[in-house]
């Protein structure tokens, strides 16, 4: 089956701790991109990335890491800087203009 | 700065009526209109998209209204069924979308039966 995954489903954080959320996708697609839900606020952009070793920032990249040394895999750390992380994560990826497809999300909460 | 408008907040809708979902826009580079559709806790799917040259395009039960001079797009669903509840967003881009999507706040829609 091709598709975007994401792992794990629900992640726990506590104070002062990094965190990293997991994307990978089976769909031969160049880029990658990372959105925060929070209720009632749409999704936002994070970061993403058009090409393997290479990314930018999106609106909201404070707090936020990524890396892109496979084209499968664009994981995301959720640093300590971060002082709002609870929220609903997605990934998504596209073959560049056109489409994004979205993966199942991981939920952060922060004990 | 919100470049994207959505309205409205919550709609309830009886079914085998029309809901009507509104978005406007300030950029006018943007390019990409995509609406998404999302139930709790699930990720967004793609149910239509359109670009400026067009004013309509339908599939199916769901069709965009697009307005370019006055910066608003909309999307019609007929024929409403409780299946179609959910969280509705829209969406916008330049250059189709591979620097991201700039969402709507979204549109939680109840079909009652």
């Amino acid at each position: 089956d091709g598709g975007i995954t994401q792992s794990p489903k629900y992640l726990f954080r506590k104070e002062g701790q990094n965190v990293t959320l997991s994307c990978e996708q089976n769909l031969n697609h160049d880029a990658m991109y990372w959105y925060r839900q929070d209720p009632g606020q749409g999704l936002r952009l994070i970061y993403y990335s058009q090409i393997v070793n290479d990314f930018q920032k999106g609106d909201i990249a404070e707090g936020y890491s990524v890396s892109r040394e496979k084209k499968e895999s664009f994981p995301l750390t959720v640093t300590s800087a971060q002082k709002n992380p609870t929220a609903f994560y997605l990934c998504a990826s596209s073959m560049g203009a056109g489409t994004q497809y979205f993966g199942p999300g991981t939920r952060l909460l922060v004990l | 700065q919100q470049q994207v408008k959505q309205s409205p907040q919550s709609l309830i809708v009886q079914k085998g009526g029309i809901s009507i979902i509104n978005c406007a826009y300030e950029n006018t580079a943007f390019d990409y209109f995509p609406w998404y559709q999302q139930f709790p806790g699930k990720g967004p799917a793609l149910l239509i998209a359109i670009r400026p040259d067009v004013s309509e395009k339908k599939e199916g039960r769901f069709t965009i209204s697009f307005n370019k001079s006055a910066k608003q797009f909309s999307l019609h669903i007929m024929d409403s069924q409780p299946g179609d509840s959910a969280t509705y967003f829209c969406a916008a881009s330049i250059g189709g979308g591979a620097d991201g999507l700039t969402f709507g706040k979204g549109t939680h829609l109840i079909i009652q039966p």
